[in-house]
């Protein structure tokens, strides 16, 4: 079993639409979650950095993290064209050593 | 305003060839990381390197891969004697330190193609 899971999509929305993305980890030692996205042929890019449970809202993005259920989401609120890319969920437990989600597939069809 | 620059964006190497991709690392960022990734799966850590010293190569195997970061000039990763397996694209990150108050930034990556 994988530290980490991530749902690989694609995941086809219309534009507008809240989107959701979910990773599921079993290492109840992570404390530090963040979102990366990557655009193609590009490196990740963070986006959200969240320190144990809670939400975070960072203009059309809220990271929520529950640890209770070991699940992390990321909602994109509006979605836009712009935001078709693959997003990367990690964690650490506090260590430079994170661990990554292999990134679910996002496409915001105009 | 640089961010993390990697070169060569793409490397084509034959089997047995030597490989090596450089890292500059973030304008005061002093800890260097190397990462692989290959489609379908998630960044696999490789490497971690402060300046003239490597923390952490546990992630990197032994034979064949190395790491530097001198004191001046960019961080090297250098793959040798390559084989078709090490075809994959390898993201160079920094940090201002290695607390989490300071998170990693990846450069674009260089994409490593062994024929």
């Amino acid at each position: 079993q994988k530290e980490v899971e991530q749902d690989p999509g694609p995941l086809s929305v219309p534009e507008g639409a809240i989107v959701s993305l979910n990773c599921t980890y079993s290492n109840s030692a992570f404390q530090y979650f963040m979102w990366y996205r990557q655009y193609s042929r590009k490196g990740p890019e963070l986006l959200m950095y969240t320190y144990s449970s809670g939400n975070k809202e960072d203009g059309r993005f809220t990271a929520q993290v529950d640890k209770s259920s070991k699940y992390i989401s990321l909602f994109i609120r509006d979605s836009q064209p712009s935001d078709s890319a693959t997003y990367l969920c990690a964690m650490t437990s506090g260590t430079y050593k994170y661990i990554f989600g292999t990134g679910t597939r996002l496409k915001v069809l105009a | 305003n640089a961010g993390v620059m990697q070169n060569p964006r793409h490397l084509v190497r034959r089997r047995g060839q030597e490989a090596r991709l450089r890292c500059s690392p973030m304008k005061g960022h002093s800890h260097v990381y190397w990462y692989r990734q290959l489609p379908e799966e998630g960044l696999k850590f490789m490497v971690y390197l402060q300046k003239e010293n490597i923390i952490d190569e546990s992630g990197m195997p032994k034979e064949r891969f190395s790491a530097e970061f001198p004191k001046e000039g960019p961080s090297i990763l250098r793959i040798q004697q390559v084989v078709r397996g090490d075809s994959a694209a390898y993201f160079c990150a920094s940090s201002s330190a290695d607390g989490l108050d300071s998170p990693l930034h990846f450069g674009n990556g260089t994409r490593l193609t062994v024929t």
